[in-house]
């Protein structure tokens, strides 16, 4: 089974522009969930898709944003970017249905450098 | 005080030796916990998971979940050099969502 996908694996973008990153999931799977991580701030969540609704959101501001297609692939989109926004982002791909099937398993990441 | 702690080491082990790496958490009501292996310049690897009070084992690698004491650990039998890496804890509240709240991650290094 092919694992989860993201694209592009490096951006570098300026101040103030807008980015839009992709994901696709592991096959069957139907969540997609982002994370940042930073060295001073580690990984943090930023929100899980499930069925093309955003089910879950972390402490981000409004400028990250995301939508899940109905084959399960996901974008996150960073307005106006800020210095700060330097980061790595990953998305993680987990099985629906009960609890037992909580596992999220990340992509390699797309390395956003913003100057 | 921070959701999820783990001391970011480094913890350094011989080759062979068992690493034993910590970690405490802080909502009672968390439900499912993660390790994750994290290479230098890559992304997080799902090694183990547990939802229950008790040990899980799974190869050289054995996950102990302490609900009452807060508290998770991972054990490494017979560590190898090509364990050496930074091991993350995660914490899922809800597992009917999936939102992890992440350590901030114990580096290992197995001396050969």
């Amino acid at each position: 089974k092919a694992g989860v996908t993201q694209t592009p694996r490096y951006l570098i973008k300026t101040r103030g522009q807008q980015v839009t990153l992709s994901c696709s999931p592991i096959s069957g799977h139907r969540s997609v969930s982002w994370y940042q991580q930073t060295p001073g701030q580690g990984l943090q969540f930023l929100f899980e898709y499930f069925s093309e609704t955003q089910r879950n959101k972390g402490n981000f501001p409004g400028r990250f944003s995301g939508r899940q297609f109905s084959n399960s692939r996901s974008e996150m989109n960073v307005s106006t970017l800020e210095l700060g926004d330097s980061a790595l982002y990953l998305c993680a791909s987990s099985p629906s249905g009960g609890s037992q099937y909580n596992e999220q398993f990340f992509g390699p990441g797309t390395r956003l450098t913003v100057l | 005080q921070k959701e999820v702690e783990q001391n970011s080491g480094p913890l350094s082990v011989p080759e062979g030796a068992i690493a034993s790496l910590n970690c405490t958490y802080s909502d009672r009501g968390s439900q499912s916990f993660f390790w994750y292996r994290q290479y230098s310049g890559k992304s997080p690897e799902l090694i183990m998971f547990i939802y229950s009070n008790g040990d899980k084992e799974d190869g050289r690698f054995t996950a102990q979940l302490n609900k009452a004491s807060q508290y998770v650990s991972l054990l490494i039998r017979d560590s190898q050099p090509s364990d050496s890496a930074t091991y993350l804890c995660a914490v899922n509240l809800d597992t009917g969502r999936r939102a992890l709240t992440f350590g901030s991650g114990t580096r290992l290094q197995v001396q050969p």
